[in-house]
Formats: C-alpha cells, structure tokens, sequence
C-alpha cells in the first residue's frame, strides 16, 4: 500500500543538539510539506516542497532545514537554533502544488513524529 | 490574512446523540476547504474537499457542508469510534493549507 513512512515515532533531543527527522514516501507525489503541531494551535507550515532540489519557506522556518534530493524523500532538520523544539511533527503529500479542481483528495498525512527536548 | 476558527473545542455526546462542528473561515479566493480526522498520536485522516458554497458530501454517519463563511461536519447518530480531533482547513490564493485548531470529540456509549 502507498503511504507516507516517518520516522523514527519518538525522538529525544539534548540541547545544543541538531537532530533530522525522516519523511518518505511512495505515492508519487510532487508536492511534500512538513508541520509543527502544537497543544492548542492549528498545524504550522514549517517547509514545502514543488519539485525536486526546490523548497519554500512556510511560515515558521527559523531554526529548521530541509532537503529535496529525491521526489520520494524529504527530511527535516531541527537545528540548534530552534529554541523550542518540543512538538509533534507531521509530514504531508500531494499530486501537486496546485490543486486541480474536481479532484476529491487532500494531503497526505505520515503518522508522526513527536519530538522532545531532554 | 487567511483564517480558521473551529467550534466548539470540545463535545462530549452520548452514543446515537447527532450534532453539528462548525468551521468559520476568511480566505482570500477559496480553492477549497478540507476536512481531517486526527486520532491521538497519529497523523490527520483525510475526510473531505468541498469547493463551492452549496457543496456538501457525505461518508457513513459523517456529512459535511459548505457556505461562503463556514462549513460544517454533520454526524449523524455517532458511535464511540467516531471520537477523534476533527480538523477543518482552507486553500486560497497562497498555495498554503491554513488549519484550525480542530474539535475534540468523545462519544460515549
């Protein structure tokens, strides 16, 4: 079955520390995003990505990095610089960037990763 | 700026008792409103898309309907495995899905 695998499910991280989360997947999908989520707040954009070794900022990039090397694959990188990093992360996919009308899907959710800050 | 306000933050129903989650939204140019179930620790589920005011799907006891300012998730006679986070979210002229903050749902038998 296609779906999208994050990985790992729980990660620790020490302060100081930059730690990577990982995001693939096998729908063929061109368009991945990444999300924070946090207790009482809707899903924030952190990153997105169109096509391959492209990406945009979304709306809370300080402190994260991303790469877009291969179409199945886009990992998150939570760096030192992130200074409140405890969350759970949500990676996505879609057909595409642009949403063609008429079309009855909707992104593509992973199962998560939840990081905390030890 | 787009936005989405979900209501209420939480309901609490008795197994069978039907009821209405409301989303209210302002987004400039509305290419469509979505919406997720999210069960504890896992990612969002996608439900539904509506394009247009007057739209409206349905899906086992779930329906959802859309006017120019909100949309609502009608669930008709619910069972305990409906409980979850409803999430509702909109797609305008950004490129950018907006969330709300969802609706915590528990249904007891």
């Amino acid at each position: 079955d296609g779906g999208i695998t994050q990985s790992p499910k729980y990660l620790f991280r020490k302060e100081g520390q930059n730690v990577t989360l990982s995001c693939e997947q096998n729908l063929n999908h061109d368009a991945m995003y990444w999300y924070r989520q946090d207790p009482g707040q809707g899903l924030r954009l952190i990153y997105y990505s169109q096509i391959v070794n492209d990406f945009q900022k979304g709306d809370i990039a300080e402190g994260y990095s991303v790469s877009r090397e291969k179409k199945e694959s886009f990992p998150l990188t939570v760096t030192s610089a992130q200074k409140n990093p405890t969350a759970f992360y949500l990676c996505a996919s879609s057909i595409d960037l642009f949403w063609d009308r008429g079309r009855d899907y909707g992104y593509t959710f992973g199962s998560g990763t939840r990081l905390t800050v030890v | 700026e787009d936005q989405v306000t979900q209501s209420p933050e939480a309901l609490r129903l008795q197994e069978g008792e039907s009821s209405s989650l409301n989303c209210s939204y302002t987004v400039s140019g509305l290419r469509g409103l979505f919406w997720y179930r999210q069960d504890p620790g896992k990612g969002p589920e996608f439900l539904f898309t509506l394009y247009s005011a007057g739209e409206e799907k349905e899906k086992e006891r779930l329906k959802a309907t859309l006017t120019k300012k909100e949309s609502f998730l009608h669930i008709t006679a619910p069972k305990p495995e409906d409980s979850a986070t409803y999430l509702c979210a909109v797609l305008g002229n950004t490129d950018k899905l907006i969330f709300g903050t969802g609706t915590r749902l528990q249904v007891f038998p």
